[in-house]
């Protein structure tokens, strides 16, 4: 059973512009929304993540937005640069407890940003 | 610090072989990791360690088998490969608790993957 739904599956931005990457979960007992990044040939790597007691997190070009009455996530990248092109991976976990910070991921966004 | 590593880099396998992935980390994390990583599908879990000796099923660990003998080290092990096992696999590892150097305490550490294809 898929918990963390991703969209689009892929996306075209041109130099510049803003890229946005949704994430919707089912799991009210998610804390923890991490975002990794993927290049071609390597293992996915660390973003960002935010957790559900802030709506926005922020990074140099990189947001997360967050709203937890729709249970929805979203990665902004602004600014967009082809070396950004990249596949993009959401993911949740819990936290508290007895938690061994399994990472449900989505499904993965191709980002490519055109020049 | 060489950080997570995977040997081998890419397998072929024929239906029925046997093979184990080897998966090494130097940054003293507690747990570990196996995922794959199939097109349209994301990281699927395969099996996880929470500490050397100890080892349980994630989302999909049929037909795969795990073991932990040391904390730096996860193997992962196919003993009867079939077409449906061909696949990028990740091993990743993170650290047990907060306030450990290095950062985030949920941050999970990938290695390079492994691409395997079963014929």
């Amino acid at each position: 059973q898929q918990q963390v739904k991703q969209s689009p599956q892929s996306l075209i931005v041109q130099k510049g512009g803003i890229s946005i990457i949704n994430c919707a979960y089912e799991n009210t007992a998610f804390d923890y929304f991490p975002w990794y990044q993927q290049f071609p040939g390597k293992g996915p790597a660390l973003l960002i993540a935010i957790r559900p007691d802030v709506s926005e997190k922020k990074e140099g070009r990189f947001t997360i937005s967050f709203n937890k009455s729709a249970k929805q996530f979203s990665l902004h990248i602004m600014d967009s640069q082809p070396g950004d092109s990249a596949t993009y991976f959401c993911a949740a976990t819990y936290t508290f407890g007895g938690a061994t910070n399994k990472l449900i991921f989505g499904t993965g966004t191709l980002l490519a940003v055109q020049p | 610090n060489a950080g997570v590593t995977q040997t081998p880099k890419f397998r072929v396998l024929k239906t029925g072989q046997s093979m184990t992935l080897l998966c090494a980390q130097d940054m003293n994390h507690e747990y570990m990791y196996w995922y794959r990583q199939d097109p349209g599908m994301g990281l699927r879990l395969i099996h996880y360690s929470v500490g050397e000796g100890t080892t349980a099923k994630g989302e999909v660990p049929d037909g795969y088998n795990v073991s932990r003998l040391k904390k730096q080290n996860f193997l992962l092990g196919l003993e009867s490969a079939a077409p449906s096992q061909t696949s990028v696999y990740f091993c990743a590892s993170s650290y047990l608790s907060r306030g450990l150097a290095g950062g985030s305490s949920y941050e999970q550490y990938f290695g390079p993957g492994t691409r395997l294809t079963v014929t």
